[in-house]
This record gives structure tokens, C-alpha cells and sequence, in this order.
């Protein structure tokens, strides 16, 4: 089965601080997401990327940046956390790149709280 | 705009019971539609695939159909059991490659 692992369960940080929320899959999957979950609001999508270096923004891209240096592993950055990114974030990953029917497999999710 | 719409209100059914769950889409024409189970504090989970040249697809205890006219797809679960409470989401093909967009979900609360 396929595991994706997030690096936290719980983070708690100041406002102004830089983040990174680790995600890690380990079973070859081209595509990694990063969602971000809100009651009320749903499941919102980040950002995504389809290959390594690459990366593309989702619907709510602002105040976040990604990397992936490598295939397996897809950082999500917060370059100053405000309180109003206190939220669940979730990693996803799917198989191939350009496939538009492919299930998400997703990690167990960080719930950050920035103060 | 692009809507995917459940209904918030959580369902609340008796053990044995077939619980029903309802996504609606609005400015949408999806190759298909998949539904995820979500547990509190835990990630969603995949369920079922439904592509949009069938109208209906099962899984064990689970049935998924696909009404392109109406834009909709029901979500039933049939003798369900407390284990079975938990959030329900569907998710239609998103705006970028490979993605998904999710709806909010439904509660569904089954009581012994």
C-alpha cells in the first residue's frame, strides 16, 4: 500500500515564521499535491507538482511556495506564517503525470496553529 | 463558476439502514467522479471511481451512480453500521493537470 507521511501531526508556530511541512511517499508517484483544509471552506488545493523541480500553483497559492528536490519528497513553505494559515494541511500523491483519472492517496495531515 | 455542492447538513441514520449522499456540479463536464471517505483528524481516503459512461458502479456494501443529465452522483451505502459514520466527500477533475477539486463533504452519523 502506499504511504505518504507527513513530518508533524501538530506544529504550533509564531506569526512571522518560516515554515516547511514535510511530505514523503514511497512509492514512485509522479504527482504530489499539498491541500489545505478549513471547516466550512473544504479542501482547498495549494499547490501541485507533476515532476521533480516542478511545480504549479493550485487555487490558493498566496503566502505559500513549494519545493521538490527529489521525487519521493514535496515541501510546503510558509516564508512568514500569518494566523490566518492556521489550518489543517494535507499531502497527496497520485501516480502518473497527465492522468486525469488517478485516485489520491493522502498523508494523515499537520495541524498547524500559527500565534 | 465551477461548483460542487454536498449537503452540509450531517445525515443521521439508524444501523441497517441505506444511507444516501448526494453530490451536485454546476459548470461542469467531468470525464469522471470519485468519492473519499475522511475520518476525524485523518487524511480522505478513496472509495470508488466512476467514470461518465456508467451509471453505476458497486463496492461491496457500497453503490456509486453517475447522472451526467442531472449533474449529480449518489453515494449509497446499504446495511450500514456505526464504523461507517465518518465524512463523505466527492471530487470532480480540477483546473490543473491531474488535479482534483473536492467537495465539503456530508457527516453521516449511523446510530446502533
Amino acid at each position: 500500500d502506499v504511504k505518504v507521511t507527513q513530518s508533524s501531526r501538530y506544529l504550533v508556530k509564531r506569526t512571522g515564521e518560516k515554515v516547511f511541512l514535510e511530505c514523503v511517499q514511497d512509492m514512485d508517484h509522479e504527482n504530489m499535491f499539498w491541500y489545505r483544509q478549513d471547516p466550512g471552506l473544504g479542501l482547498r488545493l495549494i499547490y501541485f507538482s507533476y515532476d521533480v523541480k516542478m511545480k504549479e500553483k493550485g487555487d490558493i497559492p498566496e503566502g505559500y511556495s513549494v519545493s521538490r528536490e527529489k521525487k519521493e519528497r514535496f515541501s510546503l513553505i510558509l516564508e512568514s506564517a500569518s494566523t490566518n494559515q492556521t489550518s489543517m494541511y494535507l499531502c497527496a500523491s497520485s501516480l502518473l503525470a497527465g492522468a486525469t483519472n488517478e485516485k489520491l492517496f493522502f498523508g494523515s495531515g499537520t495541524q498547524l496553529s500559527v500565534l | 463558476s465551477q461548483k460542487i455542492e454536498q449537503n452540509s447538513e450531517a445525515l443521521n441514520i439508524q444501523e441497517g439502514k441505506t444511507a444516501t449522499l448526494t453530490c451536485n456540479y454546476t459548470n461542469y463536464s467531468p470525464a469522471y467522479l470519485q468519492w473519499y471517505r475522511q475520518d476525524p483528524g485523518r487524511g480522505p481516503v478513496f472509495l470508488l471511481l466512476i467514470r461518465e459512461n456508467e451509471k453505476e458502479k458497486r463496492k461491496e456494501r457500497l453503490k456509486v451512480t453517475f447522472d451526467t443529465t442531472l449533474k449529480q452522483s449518489l453515494f449509497h451505502i446499504t446495511a450500514s453500521q456505526p464504523a461507517d459514520s465518518a465524512t463523505y466527500l466527492c471530487a470532480l477533475e480540477g483546473s490543473g493537470y491531474s488535479t482534483l477539486t473536492f467537495g465539503k463533504g456530508t457527516m453521516l452519523l449511523v446510530s446502533p
